[in-house]
């Protein structure tokens, strides 16, 4: 399973805009790119995913550059609910697969937003 | 739909002493999982399975045994309950998908808190 480095901790305030850049360099060819939200005392909750360039949704975006080594979430706007854990994981998309739906969280990043 | 439940939501253990944990999912997923999160600590994979009948280790699988006799529950079994085993326990099901679609989303549970004395 791919390991991913992420910043311990980032600061913002209220309206900016913040960019988590999660790195995996030995990501492989069926590995797809996932980011989680943890809040205290909650199980972990599905945000964005990607395999490559950029995927968009209502809440975040994500960029995956050609070599796919490292990958931005993107949280437009932040508000003081999107204090939280964020974690980048990366798993194998192929359903046959040996390492299929086996994700591995690392301490991920503790995103503290201020008003 | 409930989604995915816990039951129960807290328990206290003594050392030596034995417990299940159950897991229900309302959504007819086929992957189910259980991971442990330590204090300041991601989420650690104990077991997992990827149907019904059928579990595989994970991460950290010693001192757990883990069972899916039904698609849309899964147990984790603390044998004999040891302090090391204090955490909180999350479990979490995905559906199955094909790696040309977009990779299956895992949905948590509640999680259970466990103190083991």
């Amino acid at each position: 399973l791919a390991k991913t480095t992420q910043p311990i901790s980032m600061d913002s305030y209220e309206g900016q805009e913040v960019n988590i850049t999660c790195s995996h360099n030995n990501i492989a060819t069926n590995d797809y790119i996932t980011w989680y939200q943890q809040f205290p005392s909650q199980g972990p909750r599905f945000i964005i995913q990607g395999y490559k360039t950029k995927v968009t949704n209502e809440v975040a975006s994500l960029f995956i550059p050609a070599d796919r080594k490292s990958s931005t979430l993107s949280l437009p706007r932040v508000s003081l609910s999107d204090t939280a854990v964020y974690y980048c994981l990366v798993g194998d998309g192929n359903a046959g697969g040996t390492s299929y739906g086996k994700l591995t969280f690392g301490q991920g990043t503790i995103l503290t937003v201020h008003p | 739909n409930a989604g995915v439940t816990q039951t129960p939501k807290f328990r206290v253990l003594k050392t030596g002493q034995s417990m299940t944990l159950l897991c229900a999912q309302d959504m007819n997923h086929e992957y189910m999982y259980w991971y442990r999160q330590d204090p300041g600590m991601g989420l650690r994979l104990i077991h997992y399975s990827v149907g019904e009948g059928t579990t595989a280790k994970g991460e950290v699988p010693d001192g757990y045994n883990v069972s899916r006799l039904k698609k849309q529950n899964f147990l984790l079994g603390l044998e004999s309950a040891a302090p090391s085993q204090t955490s909180v326990y999350f479990c979490a099901s995905s559906p199955t998908s094909i790696w040309w679609e977009a990779y299956n989303e895992q949905f948590f549970g509640p999680g259970t808190r466990l103190t083991v004395l």
